[in-house]
């Protein structure tokens, strides 16, 4: 177990949907990335908040957004959604210690499939 | 630009045989690198990671990788493999930066036959 939380574990929705996904990090980390696994592409970084402010972009489409909140969770919201953006969705959580950066540690992952 | 190839997609190992994945990277600033490995709809675990120092960093389930600067490689290597380690592995590498997100490459599927 990682420490980091993730949910719903699956989603079943159909396109032109919005849908919201839930990460709690390990309790004392500050950052929060979300990825996005896809067969086709793999592994794909979208976006990183830190204490609540977006740190880093990665290749987020315009119809997702994230925010995260004072207790540091995060919410990763997918609108006006299509087909081809089923896939496992993985928010993760590092410690940042001053000025270094540590490994992250992901979740279960959501899988999300648009029907 | 910054990337992470993998250039194997699938490797087949039998059970006992020693493992070798390969890792090559691209990246412009000092990397830190890390192995993960990914099992059958679980999230991804961390193998190992190199931050700085012995260029030959050991992990957890008896997995090793050797940083080679000169090469930009990060192989990992076990010297026995077991049918439990089957599983997809995923190289990555982020900077020293506090907070910057991992890039990682496609990874590798393992199978292990008996």
């Amino acid at each position: 177990d990682s420490g980091v939380t993730q949910t719903p574990k699956h989603l079943i929705t159909a396109t032109g949907q919005r849908v919201t996904l839930r990460c709690s990090p390990r309790s004392g980390d500050l950052s929060v990335y979300w990825y996005q696994q896809s067969l086709d592409q793999g592994l794909q970084f979208l976006i990183q908040y830190y204490n609540g402010e977006e740190r880093a972009k990665g290749n987020i489409l315009e119809r997702f957004s994230a925010q995260q909140f004072p207790d540091l969770h995060s919410e990763l919201n997918l609108s006006s959604l299509e087909l081809g953006d089923s896939a496992l969705y993985f928010c993760a959580s590092s410690v940042v210690s001053g000025r270094a950066n540590t490994e992250a540690f992901f979740g279960q992952g959501t899988r999300l499939t648009v029907v | 630009a910054q990337s992470v190839t993998q250039p194997d997609i699938h490797i087949t190992v039998s059970e006992g045989a020693s493992l070798e994945l390969r890792c090559n990277y691209s990246y412009g600033a000092t990397p830190y690198l890390f192995w993960y490995v990914q099992s059958p709809g679980q999230g991804l675990q961390l193998l190992l990671k190199y931050f700085s120092g012995d260029t030959l960093v050991q992990g957890i389930k008896g997995f090793e990788a050797e940083f080679k600067r000169s090469q930009s490689s990060f192989n990992l290597r076990k010297p026995s493999v077991h049918w439990s380690d089957a599983a997809e592995y995923f190289c990555a590498v982020g900077a020293w930066q506090a907070g910057t997100a991992l890039i990682f490459g496609k990874g590798t599927t393992l199978s292990v036959s008996s």
